[in-house]
This record gives C-alpha cells, structure tokens and sequence, in this order.
C-alpha cells in the first residue's frame, strides 16, 4: 500500500523554465510534508517542508504548495537550473513528537541546459 | 543540522554473510533511523533506534535479521544477517535533531549480495 505516490518517473525541463514535480498521498493522518532531492551516491538532502496548516511555503527557487482536499501536493522550481538534476522524493509523516516519515517513489529530474 | 558518516559506502558480499553498517553522527540525537531503498523503490523504514532500549522494527523487518545496536547518541550500527540477493540495497542511516524536524540522511551504504 504506497501511501504517498509520485507518478512521474521523470520530468525533463529546459533550464531557465519551471519544474513541477507533483506527489499525492493517502493516509488523512499525515500532517507533515516534506520534499528531499538526492544525487547519485549521496544520502536524500532536505529541500523544503509544509505543515498541514499552510497552502504554502517558500524558499528561494523552491515553492512547495499543499491541497488538503485533494490530497496533493507540488513542488515548484523556478528558474530550473543544471544543478537541480536529481531525484526528488516527496515524503509525508504525522505531526507532533518524532514521526514515522513515508517516502513516495521520486521523481528523476532532468533540467537541459 | 547534522553530519552523518556511514561505513562503508559499498560492499560485495556473499550470500549467507553478514555484514554490519556503522553511523556516526557529529552531535547528540535522540531518534536514529534506518531505512532501505531497493533498486527503483522508494525509501522504507527498517526500524527506528533509541539509545538504552530495543530498536522498534517496522511490519516486514525482524530483529534476527537486522540487528541493531545503539551504544550512545552519536552512534548506531545496522547488521544484515545470513544475506541474500534479495538483501542488495542502498541502507541508509538517518536522524532527527528535534520534534516536527527534517530528517537528515548519511551518504548510504550500497550492498551488493553475490
């Protein structure tokens, strides 16, 4: 039962454009969500987080928006540059105290210079 | 933040070895983590290590097989036992330095079982 789902295998993007790399989850429970990029042979890095109570956060070139009634959230990145090629893992958990985090599957992406 | 060492980065091993994964952390943690990625997976959660008491393992992961130590606050280790090709992984240790915080990840450790 994959609770938190990325259905994009992989995004290629023109460097300069927007991303958009999209996640959506099941369990009503979770409060807490986070998005990690990761490159080859390196440990997923902390990107940016939302708690259930915003529709928005934002951190520089990042943007991560959340629909509660859907179920879905996203996450922006403008300008796209080179160096954001990597795999994005959209992760969900509870909040309050320390929380099980639930990964989705990630999306690769690809921003072409 | 904190800063994650995990030993080793990569191992070829034989079935029915085992082999022990060590995490050290640059600051005192509470909550230490180990989670698994298999090939086009995502990340799951092995289990989750308190230092002074028994690791608590998540529906899947049994102790027998994936023993875990947790000595202090800085350190933990993950032991794969009596391998097998299913066992060929990236593990990973993680940490929380706080309550509602981001997880921090070490680099992950590549297992390949021959």
């Amino acid at each position: 039962d994959q609770q938190v789902k990325q259905n994009s295998p992989s995004l290629s993007v023109q460097e300069g454009r927007i991303s958009i790399l999209n996640c959506d989850y099941t369990n009503s429970m979770f409060d807490y969500f986070l998005w990690y990029k990761k490159y080859p042979a390196e440990g997923p890095t902390f990107l940016i987080s939302i708690s259930s109570i915003k529709d928005k956060n934002e951190d520089g070139r990042f943007t991560v928006f959340l629909n509660k009634s859907a179920k879905h959230l996203s996450l922006h990145i403008v300008p796209s540059q080179p160096g954001d090629s990597a795999v994005y893992f959209c992760a969900a958990s509870g909040y309050g105290g320390y929380q099980k985090v639930t990964f989705g599957t990630g999306t690769k992406l690809q921003v072409i210079p | 933040s904190a800063v994650i060492s995990q030993k080793p980065s990569r191992d070829i091993c034989q079935r029915g070895t085992s082999l022990t994964i060590q995490c050290q952390v640059d600051s005192q943690v509470t909550m230490m983590f180990w989670y698994r990625q298999q090939p086009g997976q995502s990340l799951t959660l092995i289990a989750t290590a308190n230092q002074g008491s028994e690791a608590t393992y998540e529906s899947g992961f049994v102790i027998d097989k994936f023993p875990i130590s947790r000595p202090n606050l800085t350190f933990s280790t993950l032991t794969v036992s009596n391998m097998s090709p299913e066992d060929s992984s990236i593990y990973l240790c993680s940490v929380a330095t706080g309550a509602n915080t981001e997880a921090f990840f070490g680099q992950g450790t590549r297992l390949t079982v021959v």
